[in-house]
Protein backbone atom coordinates (compact mmCIF):
# COMPACT_ATOMS: atom_id res chain seq x y z
CA UNK A 1 0.00 0.00 0.00
CA UNK A 2 0.90 3.58 -0.38
CA UNK A 3 2.71 4.98 2.34
CA UNK A 4 4.16 8.15 2.66
CA UNK A 5 6.24 8.64 6.43
CA UNK A 6 7.92 11.99 7.49
CA UNK A 7 10.31 12.48 9.57
CA UNK A 8 10.17 13.78 13.57
CA UNK A 9 9.11 16.57 15.09
CA UNK A 10 11.78 19.41 14.71
CA UNK A 11 12.73 22.36 17.56
CA UNK A 12 15.02 24.91 15.66
CA UNK A 13 16.53 28.45 16.86
CA UNK A 14 15.68 31.56 14.09
CA UNK A 15 18.28 32.04 11.65
CA UNK A 16 19.05 28.03 11.52
CA UNK A 17 17.58 25.47 9.01
CA UNK A 18 15.64 22.43 8.96
CA UNK A 19 15.49 19.29 6.49
CA UNK A 20 12.41 17.16 6.47
CA UNK A 21 12.04 13.88 5.15
CA UNK A 22 9.79 12.23 3.49
CA UNK A 23 10.11 8.46 2.33
CA UNK A 24 7.94 6.96 -0.17
CA UNK A 25 6.88 3.02 0.04
CA UNK A 26 4.19 0.97 -2.16
CA UNK A 27 4.82 3.07 -5.22
CA UNK A 28 6.89 4.04 -7.85
CA UNK A 29 8.52 6.52 -7.02
CA UNK A 30 9.95 8.71 -9.77
CA UNK A 31 6.37 8.45 -11.47
CA UNK A 32 4.62 11.26 -8.92
CA UNK A 33 4.91 14.43 -7.76
CA UNK A 34 6.12 15.20 -4.09
CA UNK A 35 4.00 18.05 -2.91
CA UNK A 36 4.85 20.00 0.24
CA UNK A 37 1.99 21.63 2.42
CA UNK A 38 2.39 24.19 5.18
CA UNK A 39 -0.57 24.25 7.51
CA UNK A 40 -0.07 26.71 10.92
CA UNK A 41 -2.18 26.15 13.81
CA UNK A 42 -5.61 26.34 13.82
CA UNK A 43 -5.07 27.39 10.05
CA UNK A 44 -5.98 26.83 6.49
CA UNK A 45 -3.57 25.13 3.99
CA UNK A 46 -0.83 26.57 1.90
CA UNK A 47 0.92 24.78 -1.02
CA UNK A 48 4.37 25.68 -1.12
CA UNK A 49 5.72 23.68 -4.39
CA UNK A 50 6.53 20.45 -5.68
CA UNK A 51 9.49 17.98 -6.75
CA UNK A 52 9.34 15.23 -9.51
CA UNK A 53 11.62 12.74 -8.59
CA UNK A 54 11.47 11.31 -12.06
CA UNK A 55 13.73 14.10 -13.59
CA UNK A 56 14.87 16.47 -10.10
CA UNK A 57 12.16 19.11 -12.20
CA UNK A 58 11.15 21.95 -8.72
CA UNK A 59 8.06 24.43 -8.83
CA UNK A 60 7.91 26.93 -5.62
CA UNK A 61 5.32 29.11 -4.92
CA UNK A 62 6.53 32.46 -4.73
CA UNK A 63 5.69 32.84 -1.34
CA UNK A 64 8.14 30.04 -0.76
CA UNK A 65 10.84 30.84 -3.01
CA UNK A 66 14.35 31.16 -1.19
CA UNK A 67 12.50 29.80 1.82
CA UNK A 68 12.43 26.02 0.68
CA UNK A 69 14.51 23.87 -1.42
CA UNK A 70 13.57 20.25 -2.39
CA UNK A 71 15.50 17.73 -3.41
CA UNK A 72 14.93 13.53 -3.68
CA UNK A 73 16.93 10.70 -3.62
CA UNK A 74 15.73 7.87 -5.72
CA UNK A 75 18.03 5.04 -4.17
CA UNK A 76 15.98 5.31 -1.16
CA UNK A 77 12.53 7.02 -2.15
CA UNK A 78 12.77 9.46 -0.16
CA UNK A 79 12.29 13.42 -0.84
CA UNK A 80 13.56 16.16 1.33
CA UNK A 81 12.46 19.99 2.37
CA UNK A 82 14.92 22.71 3.25
CA UNK A 83 13.53 25.01 5.16
CA UNK A 84 16.02 27.47 5.96
CA UNK A 85 16.42 31.48 7.36
CA UNK A 86 14.10 30.28 9.93
CA UNK A 87 11.93 32.69 12.20
CA UNK A 88 8.86 31.88 13.92
CA UNK A 89 6.37 32.43 11.44
CA UNK A 90 8.04 29.00 9.83
CA UNK A 91 6.28 27.28 12.76
CA UNK A 92 4.02 24.73 11.53
CA UNK A 93 2.58 21.41 10.35
CA UNK A 94 4.25 20.71 7.20
CA UNK A 95 2.82 17.70 4.80
CA UNK A 96 4.14 15.85 1.94
CA UNK A 97 1.66 14.42 -0.33
CA UNK A 98 1.54 12.52 -3.55
CA UNK A 99 0.61 13.85 -6.49
CA UNK A 100 1.40 15.39 -10.48
CA UNK A 101 -1.22 15.48 -12.83
CA UNK A 102 -3.53 13.85 -10.60
CA UNK A 103 -4.96 14.67 -6.79
CA UNK A 104 -3.04 14.51 -4.03
CA UNK A 105 -4.23 11.24 -2.84
CA UNK A 106 -1.84 9.92 -0.15
CA UNK A 107 -0.38 12.30 2.67
CA UNK A 108 2.11 11.96 5.16
CA UNK A 109 1.16 11.96 8.71
CA UNK A 110 2.71 15.36 8.95
CA UNK A 111 5.52 17.25 11.08
CA UNK A 112 5.56 19.92 13.38
CA UNK A 113 8.53 22.68 13.23
CA UNK A 114 8.98 24.42 16.04
CA UNK A 115 11.12 28.03 15.67
CA UNK A 116 11.84 29.31 18.79
CA UNK A 117 15.13 30.84 20.85
CA UNK B 1 -2.68 33.28 -8.53
CA UNK B 2 -6.57 31.65 -8.36
CA UNK B 3 -8.21 32.85 -5.34
CA UNK B 4 -10.59 30.29 -3.76
CA UNK B 5 -13.30 31.45 -1.33
CA UNK B 6 -15.42 28.75 0.61
CA UNK B 7 -18.47 29.63 2.46
CA UNK B 8 -19.55 28.79 5.24
CA UNK B 9 -16.82 29.24 7.40
CA UNK B 10 -18.24 27.51 10.20
CA UNK B 11 -21.51 24.99 9.80
CA UNK B 12 -23.44 23.34 12.56
CA UNK B 13 -26.40 20.59 11.14
CA UNK B 14 -27.79 17.63 12.73
CA UNK B 15 -27.12 13.64 12.06
CA UNK B 16 -29.14 13.01 8.78
CA UNK B 17 -29.52 16.46 7.61
CA UNK B 18 -28.36 16.98 4.06
CA UNK B 19 -24.96 19.29 3.68
CA UNK B 20 -24.21 21.79 1.24
CA UNK B 21 -20.60 23.65 1.29
CA UNK B 22 -19.52 25.96 -1.37
CA UNK B 23 -16.37 26.96 -2.86
CA UNK B 24 -15.94 29.78 -5.55
CA UNK B 25 -12.66 30.34 -7.46
CA UNK B 26 -11.84 33.85 -8.67
CA UNK B 27 -11.31 32.23 -12.21
CA UNK B 28 -12.91 29.39 -14.67
CA UNK B 29 -10.79 26.59 -13.18
CA UNK B 30 -12.54 23.83 -15.94
CA UNK B 31 -13.53 21.37 -13.30
CA UNK B 32 -9.84 20.53 -12.07
CA UNK B 33 -11.33 21.05 -8.11
CA UNK B 34 -10.85 18.71 -5.18
CA UNK B 35 -12.14 18.17 -1.86
CA UNK B 36 -9.97 17.69 1.13
CA UNK B 37 -11.56 16.36 4.79
CA UNK B 38 -9.25 16.97 7.78
CA UNK B 39 -9.96 15.91 10.98
CA UNK B 40 -8.45 17.22 14.30
CA UNK B 41 -4.76 16.32 14.73
CA UNK B 42 -4.84 14.38 11.16
CA UNK B 43 -3.29 14.67 7.91
CA UNK B 44 -5.97 15.65 5.04
CA UNK B 45 -7.34 13.42 3.36
CA UNK B 46 -8.33 12.87 -0.14
CA UNK B 47 -12.53 12.91 -0.26
CA UNK B 48 -13.48 13.73 -4.58
CA UNK B 49 -11.35 14.94 -7.12
CA UNK B 50 -12.01 16.39 -11.05
CA UNK B 51 -15.22 18.08 -9.19
CA UNK B 52 -17.32 14.85 -9.03
CA UNK B 53 -15.41 11.72 -8.95
CA UNK B 54 -15.39 9.96 -5.44
CA UNK B 55 -12.28 8.50 -4.08
CA UNK B 56 -11.45 4.75 -3.38
CA UNK B 57 -13.60 4.22 -0.08
CA UNK B 58 -14.76 7.00 0.55
CA UNK B 59 -18.77 6.60 1.42
CA UNK B 60 -21.17 7.32 -1.57
CA UNK B 61 -22.93 10.10 0.82
CA UNK B 62 -20.27 12.59 -0.39
CA UNK B 63 -20.73 14.10 -3.84
CA UNK B 64 -19.71 16.80 -6.08
CA UNK B 65 -20.52 18.92 -8.57
CA UNK B 66 -19.83 22.16 -10.50
CA UNK B 67 -18.67 23.80 -13.47
CA UNK B 68 -16.38 27.21 -14.20
CA UNK B 69 -15.95 28.87 -10.92
CA UNK B 70 -18.76 27.50 -8.79
CA UNK B 71 -18.30 24.25 -7.36
CA UNK B 72 -19.95 22.32 -4.37
CA UNK B 73 -19.44 19.31 -2.13
CA UNK B 74 -22.75 17.76 -0.86
CA UNK B 75 -22.81 15.15 1.99
CA UNK B 76 -26.48 13.19 2.15
CA UNK B 77 -26.82 12.46 5.23
CA UNK B 78 -24.38 14.03 8.08
CA UNK B 79 -23.06 10.90 10.28
CA UNK B 80 -21.05 11.69 13.31
CA UNK B 81 -18.19 10.95 11.91
CA UNK B 82 -18.28 13.72 9.53
CA UNK B 83 -16.97 16.14 11.43
CA UNK B 84 -14.10 17.94 10.57
CA UNK B 85 -12.84 20.47 8.25
CA UNK B 86 -13.07 20.61 4.88
CA UNK B 87 -10.82 22.25 2.50
CA UNK B 88 -11.08 23.07 -1.78
CA UNK B 89 -8.23 22.56 -4.09
CA UNK B 90 -7.73 24.25 -7.57
CA UNK B 91 -5.12 22.09 -9.85
CA UNK B 92 -6.02 23.84 -13.01
CA UNK B 93 -2.70 26.11 -12.72
CA UNK B 94 0.58 26.47 -10.53
CA UNK B 95 0.08 27.34 -7.97
CA UNK B 96 -1.94 25.15 -6.45
CA UNK B 97 -4.42 27.07 -4.13
CA UNK B 98 -6.63 26.13 -1.64
CA UNK B 99 -9.58 27.67 0.13
CA UNK B 100 -9.69 28.81 3.58
CA UNK B 101 -11.81 25.87 4.88
CA UNK B 102 -15.36 25.25 6.28
CA UNK B 103 -15.89 23.93 9.55
CA UNK B 104 -18.62 21.38 10.17
CA UNK B 105 -19.49 20.34 13.23
CA UNK B 106 -22.81 18.49 14.73
CA UNK B 107 -25.45 19.80 16.22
Amino acid sequence: QVQLQQSGAELAKPGTSVKLSCKASGYTFTSYYIYWVKQRPGQGLEWIGYIYPGNGGTYYSEKFKGKATFTADTSSSTAYMLLGSLTPEDSAYYFCARGGGSPLDYWGQGVMVTVSS
Amino acid sequence: DIQMTQSPSFLSASVGERVTLSCRASQNINKYLDWYQQKLGEAPKLLIYNTNNLHTGIPSRFSGSGSGTDYTLTISSLQPEDVATYFCLQRNSWPLTFGSGTKLEIK
